[in-house]
């Protein structure tokens, strides 16, 4: 199975510039979350989705957008990146969502800002 | 709002060595994850407790959980250096799919 992918693995933007991480996942998981994960740091909820068509803001949601127009797939896009967008972006997916089902994570988006 | 603290962040012990990792949380939640991160890389999923008094043991790793006190602890027994890795507690929000993550222990176990 490959699990949770993420694409690119590595980018680096320039000030303003726009992207998408993308996210799949083949898992057939109805929850699928965005975090980003700053140097020597834990990760934060950026985005999340509880299905199809369902998205909300996690704790830090500001910069980004997200949409889920399908179960396997929920990119991010990034509208006018700025240096403090330069993160680790990590995508993860669970089956419910509920009690005893870790997160899944993707092996990682390595953004940089200049 | 739900806060998430471990200490110690930074941990450097020998082979054959005991520590215990501490997790604390804020407000209530009955649900507590444990990943393993290795250097650029990915989050594994170490434990998974769901209930006051859980315990699970894997190898030379054993994770607990009190929810009265609102504390997990992850104790390592006989370390290797193979447990060498940044490890982060999350806690799961009571209604809803979130986790509050720990800023990690980044641990080496040296020869």
């Amino acid at each position: 199975n490959a699990g949770v992918t993420q694409t690119p693995k590595f980018r680096i933007l320039k000030i303003g510039q726009s992207m998408t991480l993308q996210c799949a996942q083949d898992m057939n998981h109805n929850y699928m979350y965005w975090y980003r994960q700053d140097p020597g740091m834990g990760l934060k909820l950026i985005y999340y989705s509880v299905g199809a068509g369902i998205t909300d803001k996690g704790e830090v949601p500001n910069g980004y957008n997200v949409s889920r127009s399908t179960t396997e797939d929920f990119p991010l896009r990034l509208e006018l990146a700025a240096p403090s967008q330069t993160s680790v972006y990590f995508c993860a997916s669970s089956w419910t969502g509920l009690l005893n089902q870790p997160q899944h994570f993707g092996d990682g988006t390595r953004l940089s800002i200049l | 709002e739900l806060k998430v603290e471990q200490n110690p962040l930074f941990l450097s012990m020998q082979e054959g060595k005991n520590y215990t990792i501490y997790c604390n949380y804020s407000t209530t939640s009955d649900r507590l994850y444990w990943y393993r991160q290795d250097p650029g890389k990915s989050l594994e999923s170490l434990f998974v407790l769901l209930s006051n008094g859980a315990v699970k043991q894997e190898g030379r790793l054993m994770a607990s959980l009190d929810t009265k006190a609102r504390l997990s602890t992850l104790h390592i027994t006989a370390a290797v250096h193979d447990l060498s890795a940044t490890y982060f507690c999350a806690v799961g929000e009571t209604s809803g799919s979130r986790l509050t993550f720990g800023e990690g222990t980044q641990l080496t176990v040296n020869p």
